[in-house]
C-alpha cells in the first residue's frame, strides 16, 4: 500500500499565482485531513473532511479551497498565493478518528516569492 | 477537546527509557489520549494511545493517571532514531487532530 501521497514534494510560487496541492490516499480512509506547518510551530489544520462530498473548515482556512468528490482524493487548493502561505503542507487521512491512527503524507514544501 | 501541557524539551541519553509527561486536568469522560511523534521534516507518525487503562505496543508503553488527568509516554530503550518532536493529543471522536508544539526530545549518545 502506498498510504497517503502528495505531490509534489516541493514548489516556488509568485505572489498572485495560483496552485493545487494533491493527496490521494489507497487505504479507503473517511476521513481526511490537510494541516500546514510553519517554522518551529505545530501543525494548524486548514481544511478537514469526512466523507466524499463534505468538506468543513479548520483553524486556519482563509485563502485555501478543498473538495472532495471522491474518497481517495482531497485536493488542497490556493488562490493568490501570498508569502505568508510559505509553509509545509500535510495531508492525513484515518478510517475513524476514534479507533485508528491517522496517516500522514511526506508532505509539500512551498515557498511564495 | 482538552488542553494539553508538554514541557519544551527533554533529553535522554541512549539505551536509557525516555518519559515524556503530558498534563490534560480538564479532559473529559470520553477523549482519548494520543500520542504522535514527528522526525525532523516528516509527517507525523502515530504512537500510541489510550482511554484509561495503560496500554503497550511495539513503539512505547503508555501510563494514565487514575485521575486521567496526565500521562506519561514511555521510550524504554531510546535510540538516536527517537529524536523527534513528540505530541500529546486530546481527542474524542469526530474531531481532527490539534497539534500543539509538543515537546523535542534528543537522544544523546
Amino acid at each position: 500500500n502506498a498510504g497517503v501521497t502528495q505531490t509534489p514534494k516541493f514548489r516556488i510560487l509568485k505572489i498572485g499565482q495560483s496552485m493545487t496541492l494533491q493527496c490521494t490516499q489507497d487505504m479507503n480512509h473517511n476521513y481526511m485531513y490537510w494541516y500546514r506547518q510553519d517554522p518551529g510551530m505545530g501543525l494548524k489544520l486548514i481544511y478537514y473532511s469526512v466523507g466524499a462530498g463534505i468538506t468543513d473548515k479548520g483553524e486556519v482556512p482563509n485563502g485555501y479551497n478543498v473538495s472532495r468528490s471522491t474518497t481517495e482524493d482531497f485536493p488542497l487548493r490556493l488562490e493568490l498565493a501570498a508569502p505568508s502561505q510559505t509553509s509545509v503542507y500535510f495531508c492525513a487521512s484515518s478510517y475513524s478518528s476514534l479507533v485508528y491512527g491517522y496517516t500522514f503524507g511526506s508532505g509539500t514544501r512551498l515557498t511564495v516569492v | 477537546d482538552a488542553k494539553t501541557t508538554q514541557p519544551p524539551s527533554m533529553d535522554c541519553a541512549e539505551g536509557r527509557a525516555a518519559n515524556l509527561p503530558c498534563n490534560h486536568s480538564t479532559i473529559s469522560g470520553n477523549e482519548y489520549v494520543y500520542w504522535y511523534r514527528q522526525i525532523h521534516s516528516q509527517g507525523p507518525q502515530y504512537i500510541i494511545h489510550g482511554l484509561k487503562n495503560n496500554e503497550t505496543n511495539e513503539m512505547a508503553s503508555l501510563i494514565i493517571t487514575e485521575d486521567r488527568k496526565s500521562s506519561t509516554l514511555i521510550l524504554p530503550h531510546a535510540t538516536l532514531r527517537d529524536t523527534a518532536v513528540y505530541y500529546c493529543i486530546v481527542l474524542n471522536s469526530g474531531y481532527a487532530l490539534n497539534f500543539g508544539k509538543g515537546t523535542s526530545l534528543l537522544v544523546t549518545p
